[in-house]
C-alpha cells in the first residue's frame, strides 16, 4: 500500500532554534517528494521539491535532505522564527500516477 | 504567480441543502483537483479533472459531484449536504505535463464547509 507517515505529529520549539520534520514513505515507484508549508487558513505552498537523484536540496533556512534507499526524507529548519509556525506535509508521487499526502507536522515556534 | 482563487472562505449550510464550492485558476493549468482536510487524517482526494468535462474520481468521492465546464473553473457540488461533510475543502491546479514544475499543484486558500 502506498502511504506515507509524517513525525513528529506535532512540535513545540523556541525561536532561533533548529529542529528536524520526518517523511517516511512506501510509495512505489517513486518519482518525486515534496514538502508544503500550510500556515493557519491558507493553502499549502510549495517549500523544496526532490527528484531521485537528488540528496539534499534548500530553500533560505529549509534544507531538505532524501535518501531513496531507505525511503526516508527529513525537512530542517535553522534559526526558526515565529512566522515558521505553520503545518509541513510532505507529498509523495508516483510514476505516473497519483500524489499520496502525509498528515502533516503542526510546528509551533514560540517567542 | 499562479493564483488559484475559491469563491468562499467561510460557509454555513443546513443538512440537505445542496452546496456549490467554486473554483478558479488563472494559469491555464489543465489539471484541478478537489481536496477535502479534518484533523489527523491529512488532504484526502475528491475529484480531479485533466481537461475540460473530464473527470476522475478520488480516493473519497461518495456524496460529491463535480463539474468542469471551461478550463479554469472547476466546482465542487455537495447534492445534499450532511455534517459529516464539514470539513476545510481545498482546490488545486497543476500542469499535466511534468516539465520543470514536476506536477506541482497551487493551492487555493480553502473554504471551510460547516454543515449543521
Amino acid at each position: 500500500k502506498n502511504q506515507v507517515e509524517q513525525s513528529p505529529q506535532s512540535l513545540i520549539i523556541l525561536e532561533g532554534k533548529n529542529c528536524t520534520l520526518q517523511c517516511n514513505y512506501t510509495v512505489s515507484p517513486f518519482s518525486n517528494l515534496r514538502w508544503y508549508k500550510q500556515d493557519t487558513g491558507r493553502g499549502p505552498v510549495s517549500l523544496t521539491i526532490m527528484t531521485f537523484s537528488e540528496n539534499t536540496k534548500s530553500n533560505g533556512r529549509y534544507t531538505a535532505t532524501l535518501d531513496a534507499d531507505t525511503k526516508q526524507s527529513s525537512l530542517h529548519i535553522t534559526a526558526s522564527q515565529l512566522s515558521d509556525s505553520a503545518s509541513y506535509i510532505c507529498v509523495v508521487k508516483r510514476n505516473a500516477g497519483k500524489s499520496t499526502f502525509g498528515d502533516g507536522t503542526t510546528l509551533t515556534v514560540k517567542p | 504567480d499562479v493564483k488559484v482563487t475559491q469563491s468562499s472562505r467561510y460557509l454555513v449550510k443546513r443538512t440537505g441543502e445542496k452546496v456549490f464550492l467554486e473554483c478558479v485558476q488563472d494559469m491555464d493549468h489543465e489539471n484541478m483537483f478537489w481536496y477535502r482536510q479534518d484533523p489527523g487524517l491529512g488532504l484526502r482526494l475528491i475529484y480531479f479533472s485533466y481537461d475540460v468535462k473530464m473527470k476522475e474520481k478520488g480516493d473519497i468521492p461518495e456524496g460529491y459531484s463535480v463539474s468542469r465546464e471551461k478550463k479554469e473553473r472547476f466546482s465542487l457540488i455537495l447534492e445534499s449536504a450532511s455534517t459529516n461533510q464539514t470539513s476545510m475543502y481545498l482546490c488545486a491546479s497543476s500542469l499535466r505535463v511534468p516539465s520543470k514544475s514536476y506536477n506541482e499543484q497551487f493551492f487555493g486558500p480553502g473554504t471551510r464547509l460547516t454543515v449543521l
